[in-house]
């Protein structure tokens, strides 16, 4: 019930192509989805979030797309940069109190010249 | 400047031993966590501290003892080191609720056991 599934486990991309990363997950009652960029040997940081209320959010060439029916998010990253390699991570929580964010199992990011 | 920090940056330690990682924030944030990256990049978290209480407690052995003296400070001790336990341990912080606050993470302790 609190698992978030993602894929794929890595992905290259050329520069200036489209990062397409996904993750589903169980739980109904989910309803905060953020995605983590962490880069080699550094800790993750917040990206981008989204509630169920929308369907998407940009920021810059971010973009979370949400599917609450099919209970699927992406993660879309326009004119990807050697810059955005890194591993990238969803998360999803229920948003009332204590309760733990569940982190997807990771996509190792790669865009090559 | 830095958000959160821990110490040290690498640990190097023979299995039996008995270690301790400290995390130190100055956002003032009133939530501390940590959380086990493993080799294979999974990121679980282990404890979560709210106001100096416990507030999260996964299904993590009872060698792994976390202690905050203060709602800035959140130290992991380790007792009876194994070789399963090499990970990097990741220390961070949100303003208030663990569910939907952005969580700012530490550097990491990347531990090694031998």
């Amino acid at each position: 019930q609190q698992q978030v599934k993602q894929s794929p486990q890595s992905l290259i991309v050329q520069k200036g192509g489209i990062s397409i990363i996904n993750c589903a997950y169980e739980n109904t009652a989910f309803d905060y989805f953020p995605w983590y960029q962490q880069f080699p040997g550094k800790g993750p940081a917040l990206l981008i979030a989204i509630r169920p209320d929308v369907s998407e959010k940009k920021e810059g060439r971010f973009t979370i797309s949400f599917n609450k029916s099919a209970k699927q998010f992406s993660l879309h990253i326009m004119d990807s940069q050697p810059g955005d390699s890194a591993t990238y991570f969803c998360a999803a929580s229920l948003h009332f109190g204590n309760e733990k964010l569940t982190f997807g199992t990771g996509t190792r990011l790669t865009i090559i010249p | 400047d830095t958000a959160v920090s821990q110490t040290p940056k690498y640990l190097v330690t023979q299995m039996g031993n008995d270690k301790s990682i400290k995390c130190e924030q100055n956002l003032g944030h009133d939530t501390m966590y940590w959380y086990k990256q493993d080799s294979k990049k999974f990121l679980k978290i282990m404890f979560s501290y709210n106001n100096k209480e416990l507030i999260i407690n996964e299904t993590v052995p009872n060698r792994f003892s976390p202690k905050s003296p203060d709602k800035a400070h959140l130290n992991l001790h380790i007792n009876s080191l194994e070789l399963g336990d090499s990970a990097v341990y990741f220390c961070a912080s949100s303003r208030g609720q663990p569910s939907t606050d952005t969580q700012y993470f530490g550097p990491g302790t990347r531990l090694t056991v031998l």
